[in-house]
């Protein structure tokens, strides 16, 4: 297993449009987490699943912000409609569960021109 | 609300130096506490885990400890080296549904 893997790594739309990312966990991880992060800010939360289940959703995560994890695997986070406010770096991470801390892949650069 | 404070937001030193990056949080009822090294435009890599049962924990040249009582956690970076520049993170994790991060701390370190 090489970690957790994301793609693509950048991503350059027009605004307006949308936008699908993909994020695959390590295999015997059953948390995987979405943070987004601006330049000079740290990681924010957007949402948690535990396998299949979406548990958690951040006010971030506007109505134009969906996340799936089909079959508790990979999951891909969907952006509608992109506002360049959209612009920032998306991380994604998983976990067995908090005793083993969270493994990050190396993120999406998402730019909205 | 949640709040993680790091201390200084920059620093820049010479090779060699040992120095110490300051973590502040809010919420005592912590689970965990993580440190993680950012380097420019990457993801984020793993450094430290410390556990709320734990004081510290330490891999290499690095050391962190964790004070719930007070709200603070330190790394400790013995022995620099310009390698060691990128933006160091520390995030807690309260309910076990996701990390609260600080802004991070960006260090130089000059040859």
């Amino acid at each position: 297993d090489t970690g957790v893997s994301q793609n693509p790594r950048h991503k350059i739309t027009k605004r307006g449009q949308n936008v699908t990312f993909r994020c695959d966990p390590i295999s015997e991880h059953n948390r995987l987490y979405w943070y987004r992060q601006t330049l000079g800010q740290g990681p924010e939360f957007l949402t948690y699943f535990q396998n299949e289940a979406q548990l958690e959703k951040s006010r971030l995560l506007s109505d134009r912000f969906s996340a799936e994890r089909p079959k508790g695997s990979f999951s891909t986070l969907e952006i509608q409609r992109t506002e360049q406010g959209d612009s920032a770096m998306y991380l994604c991470a998983s976990s067995q569960g908090y005793l083993y801390g969270y493994t990050f892949g190396s993120g999406t650069r998402l730019t909205v021109v | 609300k949640q709040e993680v404070t790091q201390i200084p937001a920059a620093l820049s030193v010479p090779e060699g130096e040992n120095l110490v990056l300051n973590c502040s949080f809010t919420d005592s009822a912590i689970y965990n506490l993580q440190w993680f090294r950012q380097d420019p435009g990457k993801g984020l890599t793993s450094l430290l885990l410390i556990q709320s049962s734990q004081r510290e924990q330490t891999s290499g040249r690095l050391n962190a400890s964790l004070d719930k009582s007070s709200g603070r956690s330190t790394l400790y970076i013995a022995a620099s080296q310009p390698g060691d520049s990128a933006t160091y993170l520390c995030a807690e994790e309260t309910s076990g549904s996701r990390l609260t991060f600080g802004e991070g701390t960006q260090l130089t370190v000059n040859p």
